[in-house]
């Protein structure tokens, strides 16, 4: 069974700054992807970052980054320079490709408040 | 864009009702997938399906069914609403190729009160 552990319900940055959203992951599947979705108050879901299990290089979209250690089965999301508009619901999730057929499975969520 | 619709924002229904919820993507894929959203638990996967007419049980399958008679089309059936299926229903589809990532693209969510 797979499983996303996300033992922050809720985090503070102030603008500017970098904050660190931590996800841990458990699956007996060797080969895995793992994603980080972004929701706003409006309620929709965004696909943010996908982090393959064999990427030899941790992947980064703009502002975002995951810092994937592999041997710590952890996949955390980096923000740097955070805005206003960052503020919101992040879930961390992760599909096996052997096992669970396509099917995501999430954590918990952290709330991430950004104040001016 | 990928635009995956769903009917309803926001519904309010009485306990014992049966209730459909309809989920449209036009992106043709293979993929289709129903999860309930409520705090602290994240999202649960209840039915999810991989080509029409196909199903498969997800997490929570309890109380639900669902429906897949088009390609592009989704639904999810309460036969009898309750009070604790009072939640955020979220529907996403995704590419069935293997070689793809499995990135889910989600509706904007129905949420669902049961009285």
């Amino acid at each position: 069974a797979q499983k996303i552990t996300q033992t922050q319900p809720g985090m503070f940055v102030q603008e500017k700054e970098a904050v660190t959203l931590d996800c841990t992951y458990d699956t007996s599947d060797p080969s895995y992807g793992l994603f980080w979705y972004k929701q706003p108050s409006s309620g929709e879901m965004i696909f943010l970052i996908y982090q393959g299990s064999y990427d030899q290089q941790n992947a980064t979209e703009g502002r975002y980054s995951l810092n994937f250690q592999k041997a710590r089965k952890s996949a955390n999301l980096v923000i740097s320079a955070s805005q206003l508009g960052d503020s919101a619901m992040y879930f961390c999730a992760m599909r096996g490709m052997n096992t669970g057929f396509q099917k995501l499975v999430f954590g918990t969520g952290t709330r991430l408040l950004v104040s001016p | 864009d990928v635009k995956v619709t769903q009917s309803s924002r926001y519904l309010v229904k009485r306990t014992g009702e049966k209730v459909f919820l309809e989920c449209v993507q036009d992106m043709d894929h293979e993929n289709m997938f129903w999860y309930r959203q409520d705090p602290g638990l994240g999202l649960r996967l209840i039915y999810f399906s991989y080509d029409v007419k196909m199903k498969e049980k997800g997490d929570i399958p309890e109380g639900y069914s669902v429906s897949r008679e088009k390609k592009e089309r989704f639904s999810l059936i309460l036969e009898s609403a309750s009070t604790n299926q009072t939640s955020m229903y979220l529907c996403a589809s995704s590419f069935g190729s293997a070689a793809n990532t499995g990135e889910l693209f989600f509706g904007e969510g129905s949420r669902l009160t049961v009285l």
